[in-house]
């Protein structure tokens, strides 16, 4: 079992819908969690990060954790087709090096 | 502000050849460094991090190498390159040990 399951998709969506993209884990210890949107052929970006449980908020976009289900999502709102990109989760323990544990990644298509 | 530089942008090598990848960040001191591959529709896998000069950790025993001869220097290295190693290389550092920024990452193709 992987440490980190993330659906690939892709996830095709009409432009102005809210999005729903989810990770689950397995390790207890996770305790930030974040989520970076990578368009194609780039570096991943930072979007979102949290510790703990509990919700963000960043203007469009909604995060979400669920410790006691070890369950993780990412909300966007009013998607547009310059989301359009692939979303990968990421969480780590607290220790000194701060290694993160990447899911997969969905690919979500957000169609005019 | 904090930018990160990676080179070359794509590289084909061919099979046994040795490789030579550089990460550097500009506006900050004394970050973690790390260096991630990314092989095609997959997640990023961690290879190497470091936590200082001179300071490496591999998590993936491989035929690859990393070094940090300077606070802001992270080299990834390989004396025969494999088939296997072709994929998105992808340097990050962070300073508040919470978040990672990556760099635009180098595409190695290996034939």
């Amino acid at each position: 079992q992987k440490e980190v399951e993330q659906d690939p998709g892709p996830l095709s969506v009409p432009e102005g819908a809210i999005v729903s993209l989810n990770c689950t884990y397995s390790n207890s210890a996770f305790q930030y969690f974040m989520w970076y949107r990578q368009y194609s052929r780039k570096g991943p970006e930072l979007l979102m990060y949290t510790y703990s449980s509990g919700n963000k908020e960043d203007g469009r976009f909604t995060a979400q954790v669920d410790k006691s289900s070890k369950y993780i999502s990412l909300f966007i709102r009013d998607s547009q087709p310059s989301d359009s990109a692939t979303y990968l989760c990421a969480m780590s323990e607290v220790d000194s090096s701060y290694k993160l544990i990447f899911g997969s990644g969905t690919r979500l298509l957000v169609r005019p | 502000s904090q930018t990160i530089h990676q080179w070359p942008a794509t590289l084909v090598q061919p099979v046994g050849s040795p490789l030579s990848l550089e990460c550097t960040v500009e506006g900050t001191s004394n970050p973690n460094l790390y260096w991630y591959r990314q092989a095609a529709g997959r997640g990023l896998q961690l290879l190497f991090y470091s936590v200082g000069i001179g300071q490496i950790s591999s998590e993936v025993p491989q035929n690859l190498s990393a070094s940090r001869p300077q606070d802001r220097q992270f080299i990834l290295s390989s004396k025969k390159l494999l088939l296997s190693d072709s994929g998105f290389y992808l340097c990050a550092w962070t300073l508040d040990s919470i978040t990672q920024y990556f760099g635009p990452g180098t595409r190695l193709t290996v034939l």
